[in-house]
């Protein structure tokens, strides 16, 4: 089946620091591929989305690009904000038994110090 | 603005107790959601439903039931509450528009604790 394995966290770093963080996946099919951010005590929000090959998803000075070859979506910023302290998930969604079900990772905690 | 709300943010039971969580959304979306998210297992499918009396076992449907007479609303319950049903639970909702990338909308959580 479907299965999305991101780096374990938590990631540490300091404010203005780059981050990345992996994700690689394995689908039956050409899925859609994103990224949700969670904030303490709220829930998932999209991040930013990709959906085919080499797309580049954006938002917030965040970005990933659908990498079929490697089967890869890796998450970046170029320079982290205390506010970028959540815990972010990678996810896929492909078509299997019919249904468009989600598949998420387990999640990486990133803290931002000042 | 697009809204997915949870009955709860915060829930303590006692075991055997028969529990009901409600979710409720405004963006007229056929699909919908529970998770139940841990600590290092991040989050884990407990049901889905893609149409109102529609439903669908996820990863993790053991000890759960799920009720959708409403398009905007499904319920999760818990038959008779046990510890290990202590957890965060969150749901959401889809667009169902037979393509894989509609993104997933989700409410705030509730925390569920069974002593």
């Amino acid at each position: 089946g479907d299965s999305v394995t991101q780096m374990e966290g938590p990631v540490t770093l300091s404010e203005e620091a780059f981050l990345t963080i992996n994700c690689t996946y394995t689908a039956t099919g050409y899925p859609s591929l994103f990224w949700y951010v969670q904030y303490p005590g709220e829930g998932l929000q999209l991040l930013l989305k990709a959906t085919k090959a080499d797309d580049k998803g954006s938002n917030k000075g965040f970005e990933a690009t659908y990498r079929k070859e490697t089967t890869s979506f890796h998450l970046e910023k170029g320079s982290v904000q205390v506010s970028d302290s959540a815990v972010y998930f990678c996810a896929l969604s492909d078509l299997s038994g019919g249904s468009y079900i989600p598949t998420f990772g387990r999640g990486t905690s990133l803290i931002v110090h000042p | 603005d697009v809204k997915v709300t949870q009955s709860s943010r915060y829930l303590v039971k006692r075991t055997g107790e028969k529990v009901f969580l409600e979710c409720v959304q405004d963006m007229d979306h056929e699909n919908m959601f529970w998770y139940r998210q841990d600590p290092g297992l991040g989050l884990r499918l407990i049901y889905f439903s893609y149409d109102v009396k529609m439903k669908e076992k996820g990863d993790i449907p053991e000890g759960y039931s799920v009720s959708r007479e409403k398009k905007e609303r499904f319920s999760l319950i818990l038959e008779s509450a046990s510890t290990n049903q202590t957890s965060m639970y969150l749901c959401a909702s889809s667009l169902s528009s037979g393509n894989t990338y509609n993104e997933q909308f989700f409410g705030p959580g509730t925390r569920l604790t069974v002593l």
